[in-house]
């Protein structure tokens, strides 16, 4: 069954810092994949998504991840966080529907 | 073009009674979904719909959660009775058919909360 894991629980970043966030896969064949972030009470917003192709893959908000086969991972990077980048994210791995991974929340210190 | 609305936003019930939850996907979008989302975790599937019929329920607890789309449009979830592990945020999405049906459109979510 597919399933994503997200290692880590909370990150503390500074403004204009970059930011990195893991997230590994389970998956068989080649996923679909997705990154999406939820605001404090908001519903999730879809930021990138991975069908096929070039494996780096631009977003919204400036952000993008990179597909890496070899390491099931898939990375979401921002070169410069802003403080409105304070919120969870969700990567979430799809074949039939969607399963998400538990988050990580993105705290920025100005 | 108008988001997916949810209702009401906020829901505080005593355990063993029974509430209700509104979605209304975005316009045109056949499939709609109800996720639950428990604090710490990442959204679970419970029941999604194609058009007015049934794709996927097998993770909804179908002795106290329920769920119509009549018309294929509007969708309502309830609980009865509800139980304090029931205590979660519940998320409607909706989206397109075919590969789109990946880029899932949510709702701001309802804050149930059981006593």
């Amino acid at each position: 069954a597919q399933s994503v894991t997200q290692p880590d629980i909370h990150i503390t970043v500074s403004e204009g810092a970059s930011l990195e966030l893991r997230c590994n896969y389970s998956y068989g064949a080649t996923p679909y994949l997705f990154w999406y972030v939820q605001s404090p009470g908001q519903g999730l917003q879809l930021l990138l998504k991975y069908f096929s192709g070039d494996t780096l893959v631009q977003g919204i908000k400036g952000f993008e991840a990179e597909f890496k086969r070899s390491q099931s991972s898939f990375n979401l990077r921002k070169p410069s966080v802003h403080w409105s980048d304070a919120a969870e994210y969700f990567c979430a791995v799809a074949d039939y529907k969607l399963s998400f991974g538990a988050g990580t929340t993105v705290t920025v210190r100005a | 073009e108008a988001g997916v609305a949810q209702s009401p936003r906020y829901k505080i019930i005593e355990k063993r009674q029974s509430v209700a939850f509104w979605c209304n996907p975005i316009s045109g979008h056949a499939t709609l979904y109800w996720y639950q989302q428990i604090l710490g975790q990442g959204p679970k599937l419970l029941i999604q719909f194609q058009n007015n019929g049934v794709v996927d329920d097998s993770q909804l607890p179908k002795d106290r959660f329920s769920a119509e789309r009549l018309k294929g449009v509007d969708s309502t979830l309830k609980i009865q009775p509800a139980k304090l592990e029931d205590s979660a945020v519940y998320l409607c999405a909706s989206s397109s058919p075919g590969q789109a049906a990946y880029e899932q459109y949510f709702g701001p979510g309802t804050r149930l909360t059981v006593t």
